[in-house]
Formats: structure tokens, C-alpha cells, sequence
């Protein structure tokens, strides 16, 4: 256990509906990450906050992908409208900034879209 | 950040060490060699990084070229829960992303 808590572990939805996920990163850490991971694939990066702005989001989070990270605790990432091709494991890291800034996992979201 | 390349799968003995290469050759002097493994359906793990000196902690043992591109971990006695897949990333200091590639498969068997 990292520490890094996700909710919830598993989710099964219907092609059109809209889905959140919930991350609490370690209580100390300012910076928080999520990825996407597939099938037979390593994690990709999807998007960071740093407190509660959200600095750089990848070119994998379309429109329909909103992040926010209101009061720079907890993140939730919202998939509106989902499809088929959003079924994976959502990731959540988080880590203090600093020189060596070592990421710490959440056991992630497995998502399946029928 | 700089690409690395690792082998796809590797069988090793429970008992025995498992030594873990990767390659990468344009690694730029600000960047460090993270470690992390992925056992089937969990998050990822870190396990150690280095600059350019030996790292070892109480998980495994890092050890990176002279000309640092390249870098080896040792799993000095393997156990069956050290099946996973091992991921060798490099990543700036101060960088933000962890880029991902396919990882090596460890399997320990019995």
C-alpha cells in the first residue's frame, strides 16, 4: 500500500454514459498524476496537476476527459459520453516536488464500456 | 526524455539472482533511471533510481554504466512474487511525465 487511494476499483458502464473516478493522493504531496494503461501496454501519461492547477495535458485527453483537482487534495477525472475504446486501467500517482520527484501508484480503476 | 530498450520477457530460478538490463544510450546528464514493476491488475511499484553512482535499497540493487547509457537491476534472490513486469524509465530531474515503454516480463519459476 503506496498510500495513494483510488475509487472505485472497478466501474462497468454502458457505451454513452459518463463516469468519474476519485484519487486521494499521500496527504503531503503537491504533485498528482493520472494515466491510462491498455491491455499488453505500459501506462500512458494522460495529465498533472501541481496543487490544484492542472499543468500539462496529454493529446490522449479528448474533449470528452475533464481532470480537476479542486482545493490541491483529492482528483477526480470524468469520462462524458464514454466508448468502447475507454476500456483500461486509470492510474493515479502522486509525489512531492523536488529534485528527485519519485512517483507513487494507486492500485488504479479498471474501466469496462459494453 | 530518453528512450530506453529492454528485453521482452526473462525466465529466472526462485533463489537466484535476477539481473534486469536496459538500455539507454542518449540518456543526458540530468536525468535519472527509475525502476518500477507491474505485478497482473495492480498499480505500479517503485523500486529504486540512480543518477550515476549504485543505488541499493532493501527491494534491489541498481547498477548504472560508467558512460550511463546503460543500467542493470539486480534482484538479488528472487521469489515467485517477483513475477511482474519491469519497467526501466528515464526521466529528468525536475520532469514531470513517467514515460512508459513495454517492460521486460520476469518470470521466476520454482
Amino acid at each position: 500500500d503506496t498510500g495513494v487511494s483510488q475509487n472505485p476499483r472497478h466501474k462497468i458502464t454502458k457505451r454513452g454514459q459518463n463516469v468519474t473516478f476519485r484519487c486521494d493522493p499521500i496527504s503531503e504531496h503537491n504533485r498528482l498524476y493520472w494515466y491510462r494503461q491498455t491491455l499488453g501496454q505500459g501506462p500512458e501519461f494522460l495529465t498533472y496537476f501541481q496543487n490544484e492547477a492542472q499543468l500539462e495535458k496529454s493529446r490522449l485527453l479528448s474533449d470528452r476527459f475533464s481532470a480537476e483537482r479542486p482545493k490541491g487534495s483529492f482528483s477526480t477525472l470524468e469520462i462524458q459520453r464514454t466508448e468502447q475504446g475507454d476500456s483500461a486501467m486509470y492510474l493515479c500517482a502522486s509525489t512531492t516536488l523536488g529534485k528527485q520527484e519519485t512517483q507513487y501508484f494507486g492500485p488504479g480503476t479498471r474501466l469496462l464500456v459494453l | 526524455d530518453a528512450k530506453t530498450t529492454q528485453p521482452p520477457s526473462m525466465d529466472c530460478a526462485e533463489g537466484r539472482a535476477a539481473n534486469l538490463p536496459c538500455n539507454h544510450s542518449t540518456i543526458s546528464g540530468n536525468e535519472y533511471v527509475y525502476w518500477y514493476r507491474q505485478i497482473h491488475s495492480q498499480g505500479p511499484q517503485y523500486i529504486i533510481h540512480g543518477l550515476k553512482n549504485n543505488e541499493t535499497n532493501e527491494m534491489a540493487s541498481l547498477i548504472i554504466t560508467e558512460d550511463r547509457k546503460s543500467s542493470t537491476l539486480i534482484l538479488p534472490h528472487a521469489t515467485l512474487r517477483d513475477t511482474a513486469v519491469y519497467y526501466c524509465i528515464v526521466k529528468e530531474t525536475s520532469g514531470s511525465r513517467l514515460t512508459f515503454g513495454e517492460g521486460t516480463q520476469l518470470t521466476v519459476n520454482p
